[in-house]
């Protein structure tokens, strides 16, 4: 199946810096979702966005549907050490078959000392 | 709160044995997924179903069969268990058209 791409596949902050990941397509999404997944866990709901141009806040983290509807952006507002762990996007295409669900491959955080 | 429970953490199986995961929602979602997570290759759809006793092949279905007998259950079966199925599954449901919501993750090792 079609992957979204998501980058960057890992990111090296300080604490209380401020994050920023995206995730592009060739299609034209429908629905953008992201989770956030802890070792051995697995993914959950952070943010969902079903229009173009939604902008939606979920505490410190933002998300955005891009205007173009082929990408969406994610941004921590100060981070915090439990923000570490894997975080995911995943879209929906018009009309997509298995509820149309495409998942990026991660964007690992990691927050240094 | 959204609600889905895998009936393992952790499970550790034979080649060749018969190998069932379990999946319970309590958001009365219409829809239920499996995927396979692994590294490198991301989230895999295995098999989904849109409503009781209805099921769909996913990108990786080969090895794997599903049962949908309650609207509440989604069960993944391996009918013979390969080295190769040695994998984090997760179990993930949603109202037609909306966010979908996953279990914590049976992590399953074949030997």
């Amino acid at each position: 199946g079609q992957q979204l791409n998501q980058s960057p596949q890992s990111m090296f902050i300080q604490e209380g810096e401020d994050v920023s990941m995206n995730c592009t397509s060739s299609s034209i999404f429908n629905t953008w979702l992201w989770y956030k997944q802890d070792p051995g866990e697995g993914p959950v709901l952070l943010i969902a966005l079903y229009k173009a141009g939604e902008l939606t806040s979920n505490g410190r983290l933002t998300a955005q549907f891009g205007i173009t509807r082929k990408d969406s952006f994610l941004n921590i507002s100060a981070s915090i050490p439990s923000d570490v762990g894997i975080y995911f996007c995943a879209g929906r295409e018009s009309g997509g078959g298995a509820d149309g669900l495409t998942f990026g491959k991660g964007t690992h955080l990691i927050i240094q000392p | 709160d959204v609600k889905v429970t895998q009936s393992s953490r952790y499970l550790v199986k034979r080649t060749g044995e018969k190998v069932f995961l379990e999946c319970v929602q309590d958001m009365d979602h219409e829809n239920m997924f499996w995927y396979r997570q692994d590294p490198g290759l991301g989230l895999r759809l295995i098999y989904f179903s849109y409503d009781v006793k209805m099921k769909e092949k996913g990108d990786i279905p080969e090895g794997y069969s599903v049962s949908r007998e309650k609207k509440e259950r989604f069960s993944l079966i391996l009918e013979s268990a390969s080295t190769n199925q040695t994998s984090m599954y997760l179990c993930a449901s949603s109202f037609l058209g909306r966010e979908q919501y996953f279990g914590p993750g049976t992590r399953l090792t074949v030997t």
